[in-house]
C-alpha cells in the first residue's frame, strides 16, 4: 500500500541554521510527491511539488528513488518558517485523485 | 478570486446526533475531496469528487458517513448517528483537474472543527 512517513513529530533549529525535514513514501512506481504546509491560524497550502524542480522560499526537495526519500531541506532556517509541515504522495491507485499524507512534522524556528 | 470555503468553522454536538458540514469549492475547479484530521494525526481521505462521474468513496470509515455535490459546485458532508470519535477537523480542497500534472494543486478550506460530546 502507498504510505507516506515523516519520522519527526518536532523539529527545532535556531535562526539561521540548516533544517531538513525527512519524508519517505512507499510506492514501486514514479510518485508524484508534495509539500504542504500550515502557518499558524492559516490554511494548509501547497509549498513546492517535485515535478515543478522549484525553490519556493529557500524551501528545496529532491526526489531519491533509491531511498524512496523526499527530504525538504532550506540552508538558513528564518523565525517565519515556522509552521507545521506536510509530505504528500499523489495516490495511485482507485481514481488517482488524493492525496495520501504524512502525520506532519512541526517546525519551530527559535531566534 | 475567493478561496474555498467551509461552514461552520465549528460545531459542537452531542453523541448520536447527526451533523452537515458544507463546503463551496473554487468557482471552476471540477475535483473537490474530503480529507478529516484527528488530533495528532495526518491528513485521513474521505470521499472525492470529480465533475459528473461517480464519487470515490473509498475513504469513507464506515456508512453512517455519506457526501453529495452538486454538480461541480457546493458539497455537504454528513455524519450520521455521531460518535466521540468523529471528532477532528475536517479539511475540504479542490483542484482544477485531477490525476498527474501541474493542474491538480488542491487547495484547502480552513477546516470545520466537529467536537462530539
Amino acid at each position: 500500500a502507498q504510505r507516506v512517513t515523516q519520522p519527526e513529530k518536532l523539529l527545532s533549529v535556531f535562526k539561521g541554521a540548516p533544517v531538513e525535514l525527512k519524508c519517505n513514501y512507499s510506492y514501486s512506481g514514479s510518485p508524484e510527491l508534495f509539500w504542504y504546509v500550515q502557518y499558524s491560524r492559516q490554511r494548509l497550502q501547497l509549498l513546492l511539488r517535485h515535478i515543478s524542480r522549484e525553490s519556493i522560499k529557500g524551501f528545496t526537495a529532491d526526489l531519491n528513488k533509491g531511498e524512496t526519500s523526499f527530504h525538504l531541506k532550506k540552508p538558513f532556517a528564518q523565525e517565519e518558517d515556522s509552521a507545521m509541515y506536510y509530505c504528500a504522495l499523489l495516490n495511485y491507485g482507485g481514481s488517482q485523485g488524493n492525496l495520501i499524507f504524512g502525520k506532519g512534522t512541526k517546525l519551530s524556528v527559535k531566534p | 478570486g475567493a478561496g474555498v470555503s467551509q461552514s461552520p468553522s465549528n460545531k459542537v454536538t452531542e453523541k448520536g446526533k447527526d451533523v452537515e458540514l458544507r463546503c463551496d469549492p473554487i468557482s471552476g475547479h471540477t475535483a473537490l475531496y474530503w480529507y478529516r484530521q484527528r488530533l495528532g494525526q495526518g491528513l485521513e481521505f474521505l470521499i472525492y469528487f470529480q465533475g459528473n462521474s461517480a464519487p470515490d468513496k473509498s475513504g469513507l470509515p464506515s456508512d453512517r458517513f455519506s457526501a453529495e455535490r452538486t454538480g461541480e459546485s457546493v458539497s455537504t458532508l454528513t455524519i450520521q448517528r455521531t460518535q466521540q470519535e468523529d471528532s477532528a477537523v475536517y479539511l475540504c480542497a479542490s483542484s482544477l483537474v485531477t490525476g498527474f500534472g501541474t493542474a491538480n494543486e488542491q487547495f484547502f478550506g480552513p477546516g470545520t472543527r466537529l467536537t462530539v460530546l
